[in-house]
């Protein structure tokens, strides 16, 4: 199975942008990376998943590396809601089957 | 859409008994996923199916059973409560339509065993 690997833990200022590490050297071809994260007491939360090109939504921005190894979750401005813990998920495309690491808990100070 | 909902949302068992975690979502989604969660780490998967009358293990399948006869409702059995499965549970369905997915979570059911 391909793995993820993350930062334990990191902090940010708020109001700052905050850049969100994961390696994932042993992805297939057909392994999308996902984001998601989980505020405290809650279930799972989608935020974004890209393959190859770098992604932005409402919430982020994903940015892969050209070799797929690696890739970045970027919160443009934290706010203190975003204090959570990030999940950086593959998923393979045969079996459907989503594998959470670790994650890196985000801490955001006012 | 009330989205995907789970019951109970909190449960004590005693060691041997059994309950059914309940599942169900209104969004018809093919895929939905049981993950468990032990404190402070991330979420394993328990078992999922791809469809009505499809089911297949996860990482952590020991203990457990699911049945899928409809698309709306994937319950989750455990037959003998052991104290190793204290955990919260959490139930997923996922939306798929061409390239894109979005995987929405239940709020989570949480279980001790004594």
């Amino acid at each position: 199975d391909a793995k993820t690997t993350q930062p334990n833990s990191m902090e940010s200022n708020e109001e700052e942008p905050v850049h969100l590490p994961c390696n994932h050297s042993t992805i297939s071809g057909t392994d999308y990376i996902h984001w998601y994260r989980q505020l405290p007491s809650q279930g799972p939360e989608y935020v974004i998943h890209g393959l190859t090109s770098n992604v932005n939504n409402r919430m982020a921005s994903l940015a892969i590396a050209e070799d797929r190894k690696s890739s970045t979750l970027i919160l443009h401005r934290a706010t203190l809601r975003d204090a959570a813990v990030y999940y950086c998920i593959l998923r393979r495309n045969a079996g459907n089957m989503l594998t959470f690491g670790g994650g890196t808990r985000l801490m955001v100070k006012p | 859409n009330a989205g995907v909902t789970q019951t109970p949302k909190f449960r004590i068992l005693k060691i041997g008994q059994s309950m059914t975690l309940q599942c169900t979502q209104d969004m018809n989604h093919n895929y939905m996923y049981w993950y468990r969660q032990d404190p402070g780490m991330g979420l394993k998967l328990i078992y999922y199916s791809v469809g009505a009358g499809i089911t297949d293990k996860g990482e952590v399948p020991n203990g457990y059973n699911v049945s899928r006869s409809t698309t709306e409702d994937f319950p989750l059995r455990l037959e003998l409560a052991a104290p190793s499965q204290t955990s919260v549970y959490f139930c997923a369905s996922i939306r798929r339509r061409e390239d894109q997915e979005t995987q929405y979570f239940g709020p989570g059911t949480r279980l001790l065993v004594l």
